[in-house]
């Protein structure tokens, strides 16, 4: 069973910095693209960043480039995001995703809990 | 402002077919396959439909997806009070380079 756990989030004051962390379990996590995807309370879905299998090609959101940073680990079966200059806009619930193709970009096919970020003095 | 544009809810009663729409352009839904996602409060996303009219494995055939142009559809029939929950279109835009989502539609049963 596909199983992503969200780690990380919590109450931080605006301009700090976070890293989120979704460990993965129950496939075999490299050869999948990841992404993370954010909803702030009572709002729509947001795409973040997607990262491939390998970390051959990382796309970002336009609006939020230069604030966050994808990574993984396929040896921890993990993948990350550091964001930097949280600003209150930034909170919501993130949500860590598999893609659903092996190869471009298909769709988020599991979902993991997700993890609350509150940015707030 | 969603990139993808969705009616903000939609209704039914029991037994109804209910159809909510998803609406692009030619760098997104125009080229690209259209996904659907519903989500119950409280709970994470789930995939409802991929590929404009794939169903996963578990999601009852009463539910169906279709495309046309830039624009894509989602439909339940024999709606029940379980399909109560917020749906979501999205779709890679190759001009952003990223995924778009629509603003979400709330269906409720009446």
């Amino acid at each position: 069973e596909v199983q992503l756990v969200e780690s990380g989030g919590g109450l931080v004051k605006p301009e700090g910095s976070l890293r989120l962390s979704c460990a993965a379990s129950g496939f075999t996590f490299s050869r999948y693209s990841m992404n993370w995807v954010r909803q702030a309370p009572g709002k729509g879905l947001e795409w973040v960043s997607t990262i491939s299998s390998h970390s051959d090609y990382i796309y970002y959101a336009d609006s939020l480039k230069g604030r966050f940073t994808i990574s993984r680990d396929n040896a921890k079966n993990s993948v990350f995001l550091h964001i930097d200059r949280l600003t209150a806009e930034d909170t919501a619930v993130y949500y860590c995703t598999r893609d659903l193709s092996l190869g471009m970009p298909g769709g988020f096919d599991s979902w993991g809990q997700g993890t609350l970020v509150t940015v707030s003095s | 402002q969603s990139v993808l544009t969705q009616p903000p809810s939609a209704s039914g009663t029991p037994g109804q077919r209910v159809t909510i729409s998803c609406s692009g352009s030619s760098s997104n839904i125009g080229i690209n396959t259209v996904n659907w996602y519903q989500q119950f409060p409280g709970t994470a996303p789930k995939l409802l439909m991929y590929s404009d009219y794939q169903r996963p494995s578990g999601v009852p055939d009463r539910l169906s997806g279709s495309k046309a142009g830039t624009s894509a559809s989602l439909a339940i029939s024999g709606l029940q009070t379980e399909d109560e929950a917020d749906y979501y279109c999205a779709a890679w835009d190759d001009s952003l380079n990223g995924w778009v989502f629509g603003g979400g539609t709330k269906l409720t049963v009446l």
